[in-house]
């Protein structure tokens, strides 16, 4: 068990329809990176958050945004949504994300859009 | 830009057997090196890590050492246990656009049998 938690485990959904997806960092973690992960791209960095704030932008769509809460918490909403979009969605935490930078990964949010 | 190469898969190996995953990368600066495990339906784990050129990583048998002059970080484990069958995904982390974010391979699919 790595210490972070994703929320829901599962989700499936029509195309067109908005979906939240949670994260809930290690203890003591500030850090929160999100993740993609599907056959055709493999893992791609989407973006990263710091203490509350954005800190880094990977290959995010301008459909979806992040934001990371004062409790650490952070939600990834994903809008218009597309059948491209039906991924392994993964959050990680790091204590500074920055260095040698070990990030703990959630278990993943299977998302299946139709 | 930054980026990792890494042996495809799926690789099949009988217990016991010597293990090698090739990995490259290509990087600015001083990255930090990381060898990440995926069991099936589950989030990755941390493996092990290289922070600094000659630095070996070791955990649970598996070893990498960070070559700076060959830009790799190849896996090896001297005898495999069924167990250890999962996907391997290389990665690298290196201040860039992307902030700290890992960059990772496309996975080895890894199977070992009895």
């Amino acid at each position: 068990d790595s210490g972070v938690t994703q929320t829901p485990k599962h989700l499936i959904t029509a195309t067109g329809q908005r979906v939240t997806l949670r994260c809930s960092p290690r203890s003591g973690d500030l850090s929160v990176y999100w993740y993609q992960q599907s056959l055709d791209q493999g893992l791609q960095f989407l973006i990263q958050y710091y203490n509350g704030e954005e800190r880094a932008k990977g290959n995010i769509l301008e459909r979806f945004s992040a934001q990371q809460f004062p409790d650490l918490h952070s939600e990834l909403n994903l809008s218009s949504l597309e059948l491209g979009d039906s991924a392994l969605y993964f959050c990680a935490s790091s204590d500074s994300g920055t260095g040698d930078n070990e990030q703990y990964f959630g278990p993943g949010t299977r998302l299946t859009v139709t | 830009g930054n980026s990792v190469t890494q042996m495809e898969g799926p690789v099949t190996l009988s217990e016991e057997a010597f293990l090698t995953i090739n990995c490259t990368y290509t990087a600015t600066g001083y990255p930090s090196l990381f060898w990440y495990v995926q069991y099936p339906g589950e989030g990755l784990q941390l493996l092990l890590k290289a922070t600094k050129a000659d630095d070996k990583g070791s955990n649970k048998g598996f070893e990498a050492t960070y070559r700076k002059e060959t830009t790799s970080f190849h896996l090896e484990k001297g005898s495999v246990q069924v167990s250890d069958s999962a996907v391997y995904f290389c990665a690298l982390s290196s201040n860039s656009n992307s902030g700290y974010a890992l960059n990772f391979g496309k996975g080895t699919s890894l199977l070992v049998t009895p």
